[in-house]
């Protein structure tokens, strides 16, 4: 089974920051990498798919890289609304999470 | 618009069933995978089943293999989890997802539900 690890768990961040999630995979995924973001109560949503492509309607401030076994999520300036918990997904090999990053004001 | 509207959960003893439904509306459902994620209060997403769109191939955690069935009624633009021998590990919010394709794997989850609860608990 490929494992997900995502660093850190919990950033500390204020307003206009740029934010940067990592994942890594323990084998390698190709692009095969999404990311999510989930609000408290609410069902994860989909920012970003194939490592770096934006899913409709996600601000242009958020982006995705990566490839193999390392991947970032980029948040260019924070945003009051970004304040959530983000997920990366391998879908290369069945499906993974990594354990979340809760992203809170600093 | 998409939409994916979880019912079914509630709490049951361990040991208990519970059936979960999720009526699918906005999409060609015949024409998706579907899956269930689910996550325990105050943890990560926890993968447990899938099913390809023609409900030929199916899916499961090794966590849930032997206790829980998944399906779908094309028909009625549905998808089921059929939960047996539950445990109190099994204590979730249970989400129906949407994937971007209609085979088993290779594909993110573009859409989910807002999740049903299910408290297993004496």
């Amino acid at each position: 089974d490929i494992q997900m690890t995502q660093s850190p768990s919990t950033l500390s961040a204020s307003v206009g920051d740029r934010v940067t999630i990592t994942c890594r995979a323990s084998q390698t995924i190709s692009s095969w990498l999404a990311w999510y973001q989930q609000k408290p109560g609410k069902a994860p949503k989909l920012l970003i798919y194939k490592t770096s492509t934006l899913e409709s309607g996600v601000p242009s401030r958020f982006s995705g890289s990566g490839s193999g076994t390392e991947f970032t999520l980029t948040i260019s300036s924070l945003q009051p609304d970004d304040f959530a918990t983000y997920f990366c997904q391998q879908y290369n090999s069945y499906w993974t999470f990594g354990q979340g990053t809760k992203v809170e004001i600093k | 618009e998409v939409q994916l509207v979880e019912s079914g959960g509630g709490l049951v003893q361990p040991g208990g069933s519970l059936r979960l439904s999720c009526s699918a509306s906005g999409f060609t459902f015949s024409t998706y995978a579907m899956h269930w994620v689910r996550q325990a209060p105050g943890k990560g997403l926890e993968y447990v089943s899938a099913i390809s769109s023609n409900g030929g191939s199916t899916y499961y955690a090794d966590s849930v293999k032997g206790r829980f069935t998944i399906s779908r009624d094309n028909s009625k633009n549905t998808l089921y989890l059929q939960m047996s021998s539950l445990r109190a590990e099994d204590t979730a919010v249970y989400y129906c997802v949407k994937t971007s394709g209609s085979r088993l794997l290779g594909y993110f989850f573009d859409f989910w539900g807002q999740g049903t609860l299910v408290t297993v608990s004496s």
